[in-house]
């Protein structure tokens, strides 16, 4: 059974640039959220993309968007970055209506550096 | 809007105790609430959840949930230096998104 992976593990870009990240789930998940973790703060849920439809949205401009796949695997995509985007970015996946209940199983981030 | 309140530590505690790390939180219907560990850039790693109020045990971990006063706990048993990490308090309701606390810092001390 494979894990959630995540690419890519690092990256830097320049204020006012787009990124894209990118989420592979965990095999026979369906369901994916992506969420932002500052230094020294709790993650902060972003949104959650079932059956490629974004089911659920956090507290985060329209500058981030997502697009989830046929196979499950997903992307966060943030436009015009600024510095305040600078973070861990971690994605999760899990069963529809098993997940939440038994938590998420996350991927091993993406540290984002916004400069 | 669900909070979910932790210390920010950092809390040490010497080889061989007990670690306790607490969490409150403002929403009466949260349903199911979750512990993970966090070291230091690495992505939080699920330890326990509960559900339902009392105590559950896993190894050196024990949950303990009081939903009237609001108040979540893990206890860490026989601590030890590879313990030291930054604790995570999550819960939701229902189907509903994970909301995460800010994270306690343990230090175990050797």
């Amino acid at each position: 059974e494979t894990g959630v992976t995540q690419s890519p593990t690092h990256l830097i870009k320049t204020r006012g640039q787009q990124v894209t990240l990118r989420c592979s789930s965990q095999s026979g998940h369906n369901t994916v959220s992506w969420y932002q973790q500052a230094l020294g703060q709790g993650p902060q849920f972003i949104f959650q993309y079932y059956r490629e439809e974004e089911n659920g949205r956090g507290n985060f401009p329209p500058r981030f968007s997502g697009l989830q796949f046929p196979n499950y695997s997903s992307e966060l995509n943030v436009n015009a970055l600024e510095l305040d985007d600078s973070a861990l970015y971690l994605c999760a996946s899990s069963l529809a209506g098993q997940g939440a209940s038994y938590g998420y199983t996350f991927g091993s981030g993406t540290r984002l550096t916004v400069v | 809007q669900k909070e979910v309140e932790q210390n920010s530590g950092p809390l040490s505690v010497p080889e061989g105790a007990i670690a306790s790390l607490n969490c409150t939180y403002s929403d009466r219907g949260s349903q199911s609430f979750f512990w993970y560990r966090q070291y230091s850039g690495k992505s939080p790693e699920l330890i326990m959840f509960i559900y339902s109020n009392g105590d559950k045990e896993d190894g050196r971990f024990t949950a303990q949930l009081n939903k009237a006063s609001q108040y979540v706990s893990l206890l860490i048993r026989d601590s030890q230096p590879s313990d030291s990490a930054t604790y995570l308090c999550a819960l939701n309701s229902g189907n509903t998104p994970l909301v995460f606390g800010k994270g306690t810092r343990l230090s175990v001390i050797a």
